[in-house]
Parts: C-alpha cells; structure tokens; sequence
C-alpha cells in the first residue's frame, strides 16, 4: 500500500513562532504538491516541486523535496494567523497515480 | 481565468436518493478528477477523467459514478444514498495528466445525507 505520511497532524502556536511540517513515504514521487485548504473551501495549490534537492519559496513559505524525491518539508517564517488552514500534500508517481496525505491541521494562535 | 467551479455548493438529501454534482475544469483543461473529503479519511481519489474517458478509478463501490463531456465537463452521480456519503466532494482540473500532476480544486460540493 502506498502511503504518505504527514506530521505533525495537528499543530497550535503563537503568531511569530517558527514551524515545520513533514510529507514521508517509503516512495519515490516523480513531483510533489502542497496544497493549503480552508475550511469549507477547496484545497489551493501552493507549490509543486520536481527535483531532488529542489527548494521553493513562497513569501514566509520554504518547501523542500527531499534528495531522493521520497519526502518534503514546508517551512514557515514568522507565523501569521492568516497562515492558519490544512496543510496537504501530495505525491504523484511515475504511472501518474496520484496519492494524497492526511494533511497537517495548522492554527496560528494571535 | 477562471477557476474550476462546482455546482451546487450545498447539499441535502435522504438515504436512499440519488444526486448529482457538476464540475467545470479551468478553460483548456481537459482532465478532471473527483474526491471525497471526510474528517477521518482525508481526501479519498474517486475517478479520473480525461477527453470523456475514465482514465483512473479509486476503491469506490459502483454506486458511484460519472462522466464527462466533450466541453470537458463533468459530472458526478452517487445513487442509493447512504449516510456515510455525507462529505465534501471535490473536483479537480489539470490540463493533460500526460503532462504534469498539478492539479487546481474546485470549492467542493458540501453533501449531507439524512
């Protein structure tokens, strides 16, 4: 079974804090998404990440694909409330299946 | 351009009743693929189409279905509703999966099944 994890599944701090979350799987991807999800809405792309060792940046925003294409990171600077939402990603394979994580529910305490 | 959209946006039926739900893919785009979002089990892969032929199928039971048309819109149809479909259904469009695993989401139909 193909499965890719994402931790913290939860997380609560304060406004100004730093934070990391994780996307792992025992796969290799052939791409990688993150996607940022309100409640009630859509989930919204951030980024997608192609190459191994590959890092992007979005304002306060650091995502990171690991050397072997098999795990991510996201990195956020600075927190803000507005950052507060569920954090997916997802991993695609090279037969163009496409798998999602549980998501990281994220809340940015003012 | 215009984003994907879904309609409706909201949802209430009774166990036992058929539904259908509507998805228009971002102009351009011809694959579309559906979801379904429980608080338990995340975002669960439905089916894939792409130019009106189901490229990809999930674990569903065959209550579950759909279509798309030439315009590459498509539509969901869950008949024989159970009170575990209650969910949000989401769509999804990206312009070839040949090409690229991008896709960008629709808001989600919220269905809740009495």
């Amino acid at each position: 079974t193909q499965l890719l994890e994402q931790s913290p599944q939860f997380l609560s701090i304060q406004e100004g804090e730093n934070l990391t979350v994780y996307c792992n799987s025992s796969s290799v991807f052939s791409s990688l998404q993150w996607y940022r999800q309100e409640p009630g809405e859509g989930p919204v792309l951030l980024v997608t990440v192609v190459t191994g060792g590959e890092v992007k940046k979005l304002k306060r925003l650091t995502f990171q694909f690991g050397d072997a294409r098999k795990d991510s990171s996201l990195h956020i600077t600075a927190a803000q409330p507005g950052d507060t939402g569920l954090y997916l990603c997802a991993g695609a394979y090279r037969d163009d299946k496409i798998i999602f994580g549980k998501g990281t529910r994220l809340h940015i305490l003012p | 351009k215009a984003g994907v959209t879904q309609t409706p946006r909201y949802l209430i039926k009774t166990r036992g009743q058929q539904v259908t739900l509507s998805c228009s893919p971002i102009s351009g785009h011809r694959s579309v693929s559906w979801y379904q979002q429980t608080p338990g089990q995340g975002l669960q892969f439905l089916f894939e189409y792409f130019s009106e032929t189901q490229r990809n199928k999930g674990n569903f039971p065959g209550r579950f279905s759909g279509r798309q048309f030439s315009n590459s819109r498509s539509e969901m149809n869950v008949s024989t509703l159970e009170l575990g479909d209650s969910a949000l259904y989401l769509c999804a469009s990206r312009p070839d999966p040949r090409r690229g695993a991008t896709q960008y989401f629709g808001p989600g139909t919220r269905l809740l099944v009495l």
